[in-house]
């Protein structure tokens, strides 16, 4: 079945200590997506791809970056993760971004920061 | 700007209960709606969509209609199970700009035996 992976599902870090979550899909889709959810809230778009183009939302943290080497695969690499930092880190696609293109999600990735 | 409102859970039922879950939206032009669902320690999975006023998504024995006219989407199920316990996030896409998905807080509901 076509879909969206996400590896690791749990990952521990330490304060400071760099971090890339990683997420593939086999959907072929153009746009990937991350999203930050932290406990009983909504996920909170942090940057999309379109294609190679990235596009990062206003208020997301210089902390958090992000690279996606080809079509299937995107990462999400926290520099310095802070203890405000632990939370679920969601990867989604999407064939476009038009009204209709739905957002498929991966599993996620649940961080913490010790 | 756009927004969706929806009800403030925990909402708790029995099994084979009908489940109404509202949902309200805000948004310039024309939306498409969607109703995602979280299970404990799990990703979002698309329950339902909709993409055009008067579109009705359905799947699992949950529906959804768009009301333009109401301006809401709001989610049903005739008879709750256990496993429909979950975090229900009602969301939207609107132009001018289609991404990102706009949720509401989610609802979380508990179905007991």
């Amino acid at each position: 079945d076509a879909m969206v992976i996400q590896n690791p599902r749990y990952q521990v870090t330490q304060f400071g200590k760099p971090v890339t979550l990683s997420c593939s899909q086999t959907l072929n889709h153009n746009v990937m997506y991350w999203y930050q959810q932290k406990s009983s809230q909504a996920p909170k778009l942090l940057f999309h791809y379109y294609d190679k183009d990235f596009n990062n939302e206003a208020d997301t943290p210089d902390n958090f970056q992000s690279r996606r080497p080809n079509t299937s695969f995107c990462f999400l690499d926290i520099r310095s993760p802070g203890l405000g930092d632990a939370a679920m880190y969601l990867c989604a696609t999407s064939p476009g971004t038009g009204s209709t293109d739905t957002q498929y999600f991966g599993p996620g990735t649940r961080l913490t920061v010790l | 700007g756009n927004s969706v409102t929806q009800m403030e859970g925990p909402v708790t039922l029995s099994e084979e209960a009908f489940l109404t879950i509202n949902c309200t939206y805000t948004a310039t032009g024309y939306p498409s709606l969607f109703w995602y669902v979280q299970y404990p320690g799990e990703g979002l999975q698309l329950l339902l969509k909709a993409t055009k006023a008067d579109d009705k998504g359905s799947n699992k024995g949950f529906e959804a209609t768009y009301r333009k006219e109401t301006t809401s989407f709001h989610l049903e199920k005739g008879s709750v199970q256990v496993s429909d316990s979950a975090v229900y996030f009602c969301a939207l896409t609107a132009p001018p700009r289609n991404t990102p998905l706009v949720f509401g807080k989610g609802t979380r509901l508990s179905v007991i035996a």
